[in-house]
């Protein structure tokens, strides 16, 4: 089975700084990933996704993500954050076959210093 | 397009009673998904639903059950109410045909307490 784990809880950045979220996954085939972000109060939001190809992914909002085969990894990042992108932003992996059954991680929560 | 509506956003229950939730798809879409979202337990898949039938099933009780119907609208359903059932339960839709992990589209959540 697949597992997900975020290390970080909480995460603190000032208002134009970069921003990198960790995501660690284990799968022992190619995984498909997410990443999705939750404002309070609200649903998911896709930032983006990787299944195959380049492993320098595009999102929407300005995010980025690579997949890191080596490492299991598949971090988040922007290289600078608006008091709008506080929110809490989640890892999540599907399996091949497994329809659209998605293991997520513990969430990551992003606080934006003015 | 309008995006995936689920109905009520906000329900009380006591234990012991019995409540059923809704979830409309984006149009087009015929699989349906549903996540119960706790601050202990996180994101956790319920079930799925791709063309009426049962796709996939998460680790949880015979008590949560669904369905899925002809124009791909689904409801859950939870019987016997804990208090532990308290959670955002979010559904998510995709067009997904393939088996394979497609982009789900998830709705704003109906927050169900348990009293």
């Amino acid at each position: 089975a697949q597992s997900v784990t975020q290390p970080d809880i909480h995460i603190t950045v000032s208002e134009g700084a970069s921003l990198e979220l960790r995501c660690n996954y284990s799968y022992g085939a190619t995984p498909y990933l997410f990443w999705y972000v939750q404002s309070p109060g609200q649903g998911l939001q896709l930032l983006l996704k990787y299944f195959s190809g380049d492993t320098l992914v595009q999102g929407i909002k300005g995010f980025e993500a690579e997949f890191k085969r080596s490492q299991s990894s598949f971090n988040l990042r922007k290289p600078s954050v608006h008091w709008s992108d506080a929110a809490e932003y989640f890892c999540a992996v599907g399996a091949n076959a497994a329809g659209n059954k998605l293991t997520f991680g513990g969430g990551t929560r992003v606080l934006v210093k003015p | 397009k309008a995006g995936v509506t689920q109905t009520p956003r906000y329900l009380i229950k006591t234990r012991g009673q019995q409540v059923t939730l809704s979830c409309s798809p984006i149009s087009g879409h015929r699989s349906v998904s549903w996540y119960q979202q706790t601050p202990g337990q996180g994101l956790q898949f319920l079930f799925e639903y791709f063309s009426e039938t049962q796709r996939n099933k998460g680790n949880f009780p015979g008590r949560f059950s669904g369905r899925q119907f002809s124009n791909s609208r689904s409801e859950m359903n939870v019987s016997t109410l804990e208090l532990g059932d308290s959670a955002l339960y979010l559904c998510a839709s995709s067009r997904s045909g393939t088996g394979n992990p497609d982009t789900q589209y998830f709705g704003p959540g109906t927050r169900l307490t348990v009293l």
